[in-house]
């Protein structure tokens, strides 16, 4: 089957660094995307990833690697407003985008 | 307005009620998506419409039927739900339906409960 891997929950501290892991099992690949969604409103695009390495963003940073089928969000600078769930995306060989749960990262004062 | 608007953006309905979610998009997009988010779990894709033709169907129970009368409005007709229906439907377009680095614009959701 496909699937796609996160941690269900993170914890950080306001000022700090995270990184979010996404692991993946498609049938296929064709790029791998990042959403942002705060409680109650709609999931909103962050990046995209369809080559090895490191997308940088301003304070967000995607990193994939797809030989390890593996991908991280990198959120720097944490802010209140950075409090969200976090949602990885793959497109498979079929262009159809399989989803992961999402993760919810609490910031902390 | 800009971007995809979803209405209501609260629903309460019985098992044997019947009612429409209304998704409508701005943003000249060619295709349109209903998803089913519940708890903890993945996003679930309903329908896909291209062009305003359904492209996609995942096995979805028909007492949603979905319609699309033109590129820029979608709608969820609902009739005798269950309980475990209950979650948030959301709503989005993309420029095109298939090609790989195609982004989602969302609406903010219906959250649906069903007695």
């Amino acid at each position: 089957g496909q699937n796609i891997d996160q941690p269900t929950e993170m914890t950080a501290t306001e000022g700090a660094i995270v990184q979010i892991n996404c692991t993946y099992q498609t049938s296929g690949f064709n790029g791998l995307f990042w959403y942002q969604q705060h409680a109650g409103e709609a999931p909103t695009f962050l990046s995209y990833n369809v080559l090895d390495g490191l997308e940088e963003k301003g304070r967000f940073s995607s990193f994939l690697s797809r030989s390890k089928g593996y991908s991280y969000l990198l959120l720097k600078e944490l802010q209140m407003k950075d409090s969200a769930s976090y949602l990885c995306a793959v497109k498979n060989s079929n262009y159809q985008l399989i989803w992961g749960a999402g993760t919810k990262l609490i910031i902390k004062p | 307005e800009t971007g995809v608007t979803q209405t209501p953006r609260h629903l309460v309905m019985g098992m044997t009620n019947k009612k429409s979610l209304k998704c409508e998009q701005h943003l000249g997009h060619n295709a349109m998506y209903w998803y089913k988010q519940s708890a903890k779990k993945p996003l679930e894709l309903m329908f896909v419409y291209s062009l305003e033709e359904r492209v996609e169907n995942n096995s979805v129970p028909s007492r949603f039927s979905p319609e699309c009368p033109n590129s820029s409005h979608l709608f969820l007709h609902l009739h005798t739900l269950q309980p475990e229906d209950s979650a948030l439907y959301l709503c989005a377009s993309s420029q095109d339906a298939g090609s790989g680095a195609n982004v989602l614009t969302f609406g903010a959701g219906s959250r649906l409960t069903v007695l």
